[in-house]
């Protein structure tokens, strides 16, 4: 079963800062998903890529099938934008997701 | 407005005693997803339904069953809750592959 890490666990930044949450995964993958977790529950898919670079609005995703690598990058973050990160792979079909343990960010006023 | 519905939103019950989730969606996904999530912990995968195919995984416990009577409705059904199975319950939808839509989730508290 693919092992998925994201990187930093915690991240406390000032509101304005660029913001950079990684992610790595052991085996191919159909798609490497991206989601956002606020408190109470609620999770929110952000982007669903299998290949270069996706943008909207603030937020952009790339990743690097060769490396087997992905990141989540926040410009002029906000403090609206904390929340826990979680990016999750599907290996295949509509098998369902494995997450990673999620990112906790705070940005600070 | 809402997409993809859970109910209850909280659920106590006492430990032994079945206990049922519901998950409703107006999407007209063909598949659904239930996740448990405890807490600090990632959401894992318990099982799925594509279509009318159920699909379990293997470390899903015997205990945790699943029923969906028709596209719109998935419910989670736990026989015996124990200790251990106090979580949020996430219900997710997809069209196929695509980008999955999760509900507000359950939390579900034994006692």
């Amino acid at each position: 079963k693919n092992e998925v890490e994201q990187s930093p666990q915690n991240l406390t930044a000032q509101e304005g800062e660029f913001i950079t949450i990684n992610c790595s995964y052991s085996v191919g993958i159909s798609a490497l998903h991206w989601l956002q977790q606020h408190p109470g529950g609620g999770i929110v898919s952000l982007f669903m890529l299998s290949s270069g670079k996706k943008k909207h609005g603030r937020l952009i995703a790339t990743i690097n099938i060769q490396e087997k690598h992905s990141s989540l990058h926040i410009t002029a973050s906000h403090p609206r934008d904390s929340a826990v990160y979680i990016c999750a792979e599907s290996g295949g079909g509509a098998d369902g997701l494995t997450f990673g343990k999620g990112t906790h960010l705070i940005i600070q006023p | 407005d809402a997409m993809v519905i859970q109910n209850p939103r909280y659920q106590v019950t006492q430990f032994g005693k079945p206990v049922t989730l519901s998950c409703s969606q107006t999407l007209n996904h063909n598949v659904m997803y239930w996740y448990q999530q405890k807490s600090s912990q990632a959401p894992k995968l318990l099982f799925h339904y594509y279509d009318k195919d159920f699909n379990n995984e293997a470390d899903t416990p015997d205990n945790f069953q699943s029923r969906r009577p028709n596209t719109s409705f998935c419910f989670l059904d736990i026989r015996s809750p124990g200790l251990g199975d106090a979580a949020m319950y996430l219900c997710a939808t997809s069209r196929g592959t695509e980008t999955q839509y999760f509900g507000p989730g359950t939390r579900l508290l034994v006692l």
